[in-house]
């Protein structure tokens, strides 16, 4: 069975410092791995998907199979950062479900 | 352009009671999705649909039902109200993998349920 784990529930960091959300996922196959993010009294967003390879609001992410890992970075962290972070896993073209992780409130300190 | 709607936002409910919960998307997407969000769980699957007239169970079906009449509106429902089905509800649509690869799903506002 797939699962996503995010070890941090919450995670404080300085306005101005770097930013890593950690994301490790249990897949055997070829996953398509997603960052979602929900700000306060907002929707949840897609933020980015690794197969992009994008960059969006300064956030990065490389999908690492090695390690299982899909880290979400950010050089320097902005106040309006602050929000829940979601990283999602779904099994491969053809599949219908989203496998979410717990979440990571982040908290920017100003 | 609304994307997804869900309606309520905000209900309580007395243990036993019934009702709807509704979401409708006006972006054509073939898949819609409801999820609960449980504090320190995340969101957890409840029921999907692939199109109009099919659902399916996800990982918490249990208590809840669905129905996918209209391909621009999913239900879901409560058939008796039980304290533990508390949480908040979001509906999400996507496009079929098949038409467009990885679509991402979009996601409502969400509904916020109470149950005494």
């Amino acid at each position: 069975a797939q699962r996503v784990t995010q070890p941090e529930k919450l995670l404080s960091v300085f306005k101005g410092a770097p930013v890593e959300l950690k994301c490790n996922y249990s897949y055997s196959g070829s996953p398509e791995l997603f960052w979602y993010v929900q700000y306060s009294r907002q929707r949840l967003q897609l933020l980015l998907r690794h197969i992009s390879r994008e960059s969006i609001k300064g956030f990065t992410a490389d999908l690492n199979k090695g390690e299982t890992s899909f880290h979400l970075k950010k050089p320097f962290a902005q106040e309006e950062d602050s929000a829940m972070y979601y990283c999602a896993l779904r099994s491969g073209a053809g599949s219908y479900q989203l496998t979410f992780g717990k979440g990571t409130k982040l908290s920017v300190i100003p | 352009n609304a994307g997804v709607t869900q309606t309520p936002k905000f209900r309580v409910l007395k243990t036993g009671q019934s009702m709807t919960l509704l979401c409708a998307q006006d972006m054509n997407h073939e898949y819609m999705y409801w999820y609960r969000q449980d504090p320190g769980m995340g969101l957890r699957l409840i029921h999907y649909s692939v199109g109009e007239g099919t659902t399916a169970k996800g990982e918490v079906p249990d208590g809840y039902n669905v129905s996918r009449l209209k391909k621009q509106n999913f239900l879901l429902g409560l058939e008796s109200a039980a304290p533990s089905q508390t949480s908040v509800y979001f509906c999400a649509s996507s496009y079929s993998t098949s038409q467009s690869g990885n679509q991402p799903q979009h996601f409502g506002d969400g509904t916020r349920l109470s149950i005494l």
